[in-house]
This record gives structure tokens, C-alpha cells and sequence, in this order.
């Protein structure tokens, strides 16, 4: 079975700061990760995916992710954190052999940028 | 283009009745999925619809839950004698592959 880890539920940015947000992943083999954005009181928008091509993916709004697979990583960055970037944030994932694409989704986590 | 649309957006029931909860999917996706978002679970999946194959209902929490999906497009999601338990948002999904698009959600309040 596969799921997601994201560490830190709350994280806390100033203004301009580095946003990083982490999300390991634990599967047989190399699965499909994505990033998804939630508003309050919206549904989930998709940030940016990984699908086995570069490892590094750029996504909207100036999101980038890094595959790693020795670190079984999918960690989400952006160099400066705008006020609009206040969300909960979904680190999920699928199994790359599309047998069933229902997503496994990671416990999210509440991104608060300080001004 | 038209997104993924649900309805109703709220909905406030008391325990025991039955809800409909609809989901129209984006023109063209041959994939719908529910998920439900809730405090304590965070988001879970619920059932999964693919072209004409029988759907995969491993998510569903009982046997008072049940979905369809109509000539391959808006599906329905049931739930009987509600419970409070059963107070969450329900999200749909649709796709073409395996990349997912959420409608707004239908937050479910039973009393």
C-alpha cells in the first residue's frame, strides 16, 4: 500500500521568505505525487505533478517540487512567499501503473505567511 | 471551460434522514471519484467510476452509503439515515487520466 508523510501541519513564513513544504512518500515503486492547494471553502486545485518525467517540476502561482528517490521524497518550494499563498496544502499520490487511480492523500499542511 | 460542479453546496439534515448529493463531472472525463474531507479523517476516498467498468466502492464507510453515475456522467452520491458522524465536505472529482479536478464541495452539517 502507498501512502504520503507530511511533516509539520502548521507552517509559519514571513513575507518574501523561502517557502518549503515536505512530503515523503512510501511505495513498492516510484508512484505518481502530486501537489494540491485548498482555499477556505474551496475545492482542491492542482499545484503540479510528477509523472515520471523530470524530476523537477514546475507547477502555478511559482510552486516547484523535486522528485528524489533515494529520499522518497516530493518536498514543495517557493523562493518568496506572497500574502495570496495562505492555504492548506495536499501532498497525494497514485500508483504509476494505473491500475487505480483514486489519490492517497497526506494530512495536509496549513500554510500561515506572516507580513 | 465549465469545472466540476456540485449541489448543493450546503446542506444541514437531521440525523436519520436520507441526502442526495450530485456531482456533475467536466464534459469528456470518463473518471469520477468522491472523496470525503472531514476533521478527524482528513481527505479520504470514497468511491471510484470508470467508463462503463464496475466501480470500485473499497472507500465506502458503510453499507447506508451508496453513489451512482448515469450514461457515464453526473453521479449521485447517497447517504441514508445520516448520521453525525457523516458531518464533512464531499468532494468530487473528475479526470480523463490521472490527473484530478475537485469540485467546490458540498459541506454536510447533520444535526
Amino acid at each position: 500500500a502507498q501512502s504520503v508523510t507530511q511533516l509539520g501541519s502548521h507552517v509559519s513564513v514571513s513575507e518574501g521568505a523561502l517557502v518549503l513544504l515536505r512530503c515523503n512518500y512510501s511505495s513498492s515503486v516510484p508512484p505518481y505525487l502530486f501537489w494540491y492547494v485548498q482555499y477556505p471553502n474551496q475545492g482542491l486545485q492542482l499545484l503540479l505533478k510528477y509523472t515520471s518525467a523530470a524530476t523537477l517540476v514546475k507547477g502555478i502561482n511559482g510552486f516547484e517540487a523535486e522528485f528524489k528517490k533515494s529520499e522518497t521524497s516530493f518536498h514543495l518550494t517557493k523562493p518568496s512567499a506572497h500574502m495570496s499563498d495562505a492555504a492548506e496544502y495536499f501532498c497525494a499520490v497514485i500508483p504509476a501503473n494505473f491500475g487505480n487511480e483514486k489519490l492517497t492523500f497526506g494530512t495536509g499542511t496549513r500554510l500561515t505567511i506572516i507580513p | 471551460g465549465a469545472g466540476v460542479s456540485q449541489s448543493p453546496s450546503n446542506k444541514v439534515t437531521e440525523k436519520g434522514k436520507d441526502v442526495e448529493l450530485r456531482c456533475d463531472p467536466i464534459s469528456g472525463h470518463t473518471a469520477l471519484y468522491w472523496y470525503r474531507q472531514s476533521l478527524g479523517q482528513g481527505l479520504e476516498f470514497l468511491i471510484y467510476f470508470q467508463g462503463n467498468s464496475a466501480p470500485d466502492k473499497s472507500g465506502l464507510p458503510s453499507d447506508r452509503f451508496s453513489a451512482e453515475r448515469t450514461g457515464g456522467s453526473v453521479s449521485t452520491l447517497t447517504i441514508q439515515r445520516t448520521q453525525q458522524e457523516d458531518s464533512a465536505v464531499y468532494l468530487c472529482a473528475s479526470s480523463l487520466r490521472y490527473e484530478q479536478f475537485f469540485g467546490p464541495g458540498t459541506r454536510l452539517t447533520v444535526l
